[in-house]
């Protein structure tokens, strides 16, 4: 079955640092892939998505490209603040292709330190 | 309406009791999900309804599991005779149906079931 395999954490980093929390995938077909991110206390809220091959999502500074030819949809940030201190779930999704459930990871918590 | 809402936030039982969670969705929003979050996991697919009609249920969600939503607005999720295994926090998103072709969901804050 599809599955989604994130890097272990927890990932700690100093105040302006880059980042990458690597994901990759295995599925049928061509998923749409998306990575969310969960805040200390709050929900999961969707942080940038990808729906087809070499797609690049982005937001607040996160960038992640669709790599069919890797399965791979890795999280970059270029200068990360002690804010973006969360869990990053990366999830897939076939959408209106099959099922619309998501698939997640099992998370990646980054610690940023000032 | 600015999310999806869900009550109560955390339920403290005795394994054997009884226990329904509520999902209020986006109002504007025909489908809705079920996930389970364990310590440490990511969320795993329970079940999804479109409007009324629950299309998929997951092999996680055993006879004692049973989720509705019966005027395809909010839901409830009841766990009969709860096991200590059952511990978790249960997370409700939802989303529209529709052009596009991927399928953002929102999702609550959840509500976190402690079975002693």
């Amino acid at each position: 079955g599809d599955s989604v395999t994130q890097m272990e954490g927890p990932v700690t980093l100093s105040e302006e640092a880059f980042l990458t929390i690597n994901c990759t995938y295995t599925a049928t077909g061509y998923p749409s892939l998306f990575w969310y991110v969960q805040y200390p206390g709050e929900g999961l809220q969707l942080l940038l998505k990808a729906t087809k091959a070499d797609d690049k999502g982005s937001n607040k500074g996160f960038e992640a490209t669709y790599r069919k030819e890797t399965t791979s949809f890795h999280l970059e940030k270029g200068s990360v603040q002690v804010s973006d201190s969360a869990v990053y779930f990366c999830a897939l999704s076939h959408g209106p292709s099959g099922t619309y459930k998501y698939i997640f990871g099992t998370g990646t918590r980054l610690k940023v330190l000032a | 309406d600015t999310g999806v809402s869900q009550n109560p936030r955390h339920k403290i039982t005795k394994r054997g009791q009884n226990v329904t969670f509520r999902c209020d969705p986006i109002s504007e929003h025909n489908r809705l999900y079920w996930y389970r979050q364990t310590l440490g996991q990511g969320p795993e697919f329970l079940t999804y309804f479109q409007n009324e009609a629950q299309l998929e249920k997951s092999r996680l969600l055993s006879d004692r599991f049973s989720a509705e939503r019966p005027k395809g607005s909010f839901s409830t999720l009841e766990i009969q005779r709860t096991e200590q295994g059952d511990s978790a926090m249960y997370l409700c998103a939802s989303s529209d149906s529709g052009g596009s072709s991927y399928n953002e969901q929102f999702f609550g804050p959840g509500t976190r079931l402690t079975v002693l």
